[in-house]
């Protein structure tokens, strides 16, 4: 069992369309998080929610906008996406905010706007 | 190898060698350093970790040391493998960042047969 899906892999879309990305975790983690992956190879956090609740913005345009229905779950809706908005979109989850430790990641949904 | 411009710092080795890959941080309030595995199409996977009231850690075929004072991590990989050829990223986090990690620039490692 994949412990942090994502969905899709690969999306292609056209400059001001809105798209979402979806993540699932199944290791009963608190903790999820987006990253963001430009042409580069630069990682670099956007957002982080524990237990449904927002912890971190990272300064992160209003079009972009996470939604937590349950810890399990943190999805990314993008709003009138455009050229810069490409990159690799990482999922990740750990277990919980109080201790540092490792990131559990999805294996990313690779966004493209033409 | 050096980076350049804005390109990844790149490694190349022969398979059997010993590799090791450098990182340098900033944040001295870090209290939790860790070692990522990137290959091509899918997600850091990671390798291992190590908190600051420790220099040195091992793993299997994998040794990370950190030198607080010059704030340095660094990656060893014993007898690599081209299973090994991959991005190698470093992360921190500590201070008043408890659960986000940042990344440093990352480094292609090669390893030729």
């Amino acid at each position: 069992d994949t412990a942090v899906s994502q969905t899709p892999k690969y999306l292609v879309t056209q400059m001001g369309n809105d798209k979402s990305i979806k993540c699932e975790q199944n290791l009963g983690h608190d903790t999820m998080y987006w990253y963001k992956q430009d042409s580069k190879k630069f990682l670099k956090i956007m957002f982080s929610y524990n237990n449904k609740e927002l912890i971190i913005n990272e300064t992160v345009p209003n079009r972009f906008s996470p939604k937590s229905p349950d810890k399990a779950h943190l999805n990314l809706h993008i709003n009138s996406l455009e050229l810069g908005d490409s990159a690799v979109y990482f999922c990740a989850s750990s277990p919980s905010l109080v201790t540092n430790e490792k990131l559990f990641f999805g294996s990313g949904t690779q966004l493209s706007v033409l | 190898g050096e980076s350049v411009g804005l390109h990844l710092p790149t490694l190349s080795v022969q398979e059997g060698d010993n590799s090791i890959i450098n990182c340098a941080y900033s944040n001295s309030a870090s209290d939790y350093f860790i070692w990522y595995k990137q290959e091509s199409g899918k997600g850091p996977q990671f390798i291992i970790d190590i908190r600051s009231n420790m220099d040195k850690r091992q793993g299997q075929r994998v040794t990370v040391l950190l030198n607080k004072t010059v704030k340095h991590l660094s990656l060893q990989i014993a007898a690599t493998q081209p299973g090994d050829s991959a991005v190698y990223f470093c992360a921190e986090s500590g201070g008043t960042s408890y659960g986000k990690l940042t990344f440093g620039q990352g480094t292609i490692l090669t390893v030729h047969p």
